[in-house]
């Protein structure tokens, strides 16, 4: 079946321009996540949806920075006046169902949107 | 808060040779799970292997092993017989009660032929 998919694959604006980046999850994954790694790092977290539950937006390192979900399926990050150290590796993943303490679901990620801001 | 680190930049190994790659992490939870990622120049992450932390046995999956030392909070990935497309970086990451991953830095691993 197909994976998870985001678009676009790579995204050049300039300074102060709104992006929007798509992830598309795997159909009937509830949990969806996003992160950013910026070159030579690890990822960082941004934000996750599950299901219909407030998202945890604790990762989000400005108000710039918004995502969105239509119930259990697509998701939009977007990010508002673009700085050049928004440039970065945007990537989401989506699992059947957000884990607990005694139970973990995978996480299956997406190729990741390369943003460069100029 | 949780946080996971990988010290060593970049490794290299010789093709059929076996090379270890180093993880600590710090945590006040007691059960979490451990990760090894890979992820090509592709940019797709790859899952490698998983860890519980209340599971005593070293997980393994074909070539790969790992070091569990939960005193220690050291999580080592061993790959064995390298291979060619085994060059990648590596992360390692963690996950707790919020289900969020924490990744280290990374690490290039080169695979000489």
């Amino acid at each position: 079946g197909a994976g998870v998919s985001q678009s676009p694959s790579n995204k050049v604006t300039e300074k102060g321009k709104d992006v929007e980046l798509r992830c598309d999850p795997i159909s009937g994954h509830t949990a969806l996540y996003w992160y950013r790694q910026r070159l030579g790092q690890g990822l960082e977290f941004l934000i996750y949806f599950q299901g219909n539950s407030a998202p945890d937006k604790s990762g989000l390192p400005s108000d710039r920075f918004s995502a969105e979900r239509t119930g259990e399926s697509v998701s939009t990050l977007t990010i508002q006046r673009t700085q050049q150290e928004d440039s970065a590796v945007y990537l989401c993943a989506s699992s059947p169902k957000v884990g607990s303490a005694y139970s973990y679901n995978e996480q299956f990620f997406g190729p990741g949107t390369r943003l460069t801001v100029l | 808060a949780q946080t996971v680190t990988q010290s060593q930049p970049e490794m290299s190994v010789q093709e059929a040779e076996t090379v270890t790659l180093s993880c600590t992490y710090d945590t006040s939870e007691s059960d979490y799970y451990l990760f090894w990622y890979k992820q090509p120049p592709s940019r797709q992450m790859i899952l490698v292997i998983r860890q519980e932390a209340y599971k005593q046995q070293n997980a393994t999956e074909n070539r790969f092993s790992v070091n569990f030392q939960k005193a220690a909070k050291s999580f080592s990935l061993k790959i064995s017989d390298s291979q060619l497309g085994d060059a990648a970086m590596y992360f390692c990451a963690y996950t707790g009660a919020n289900s969020k991953l924490t990744f280290g830095k990374g690490i290039t691993l080169s695979v000489r032929p």
